[in-house]
């Protein structure tokens, strides 16, 4: 099963970029990779997911190198709402579609 | 869309007691249901995976008979704790998923907001 390395902190100012890298040197070639947000005290949230291309949605951009063995996570302006653990998980192999969380990198947003 | 519930949002009970939390797909058909234990500054920990009107699939190390989970319909999921001791006490959250289609991943998966535990 791929795993995923992360910082395990990072600070960024509110309305800057925040760039999150996550490694998955392991992962296979029908592995996605999954962004997942956990604010405190609450279930996690979905932001975004890719296989090979780079993504973007109102939340967030995903970029894929083309080895696809990193990718980094860009919330383009950040706001203190944005603060929460980032968890950046490739999907196993397998037909239930488990997600298996690591520890995740805890963003927190300065004023 | 895609909204996940979970009642209770906490619950207290004494040791030795069983406590039901349910998880509940609002607008979708959840084809699978997950259920995961999360205690304080630690990551989320997946304790098994059910599809309705099947058992349940166990991680290693997840007592079956403590933890009953119930999958009776396409929309409602419940995980009993059976004789909760105070180091059951943990923040409970389930996922639900279905099929999306060949663009995305094999199914897409959304989270309920979580139940927090403390057993007394």
């Amino acid at each position: 099963d791929a795993k995923t390395t992360q910082p395990p902190s990072m600070d960024c100012a509110e309305g800057r970029a925040a760039n999150l890298p996550c490694n998955h040197s392991t992962i296979s070639g029908n592995e996605y990779v999954y962004w997942y947000r956990q604010i405190h005290s609450q279930g996690p949230q979905y932001i975004i997911h890719g296989l090979k291309n780079n993504e973007t949605n109102e939340m967030a951009s995903l970029i894929i190198t083309e080895d696809r063995k990193s990718s980094t996570l860009i919330l383009p302006h950040a706001t203190l709402r944005d603060t929460a653990v980032y968890y950046c998980i490739v999907r196993l192999e397998d037909s239930w579609g488990k997600l298996q969380f690591g520890a995740g990198t805890q963003v927190v947003v300065t004023p | 869309g895609a909204v996940v519930s979970q009642h209770p949002s906490w619950v207290i009970c004494k040791s030795g007691t069983s406590v039901k939390i349910e998880c509940r797909s609002l607008d979708f058909q959840a084809t699978t249901m997950f259920w995961y234990r999360q205690f304080p500054k630690q990551s989320l920990m997946l304790m098994a995976t059910s599809n309705e009107g099947s058992k349940a699939t166990y991680e290693q190390g997840v007592e079956k008979d403590k933890f009953l989970i119930n999958h009776a319909s396409l929309t409602l999921s419940t995980l009993t704790v059976t004789s909760a001791h105070p180091e059951d006490s943990s923040f409970y959250i389930c996922s639900a998923s279905y099929l999306a289609g060949e663009h995305y991943g094999r199914n897409e998966q959304f989270f309920g907001p979580g139940t927090r535990l403390t057993v007394l």
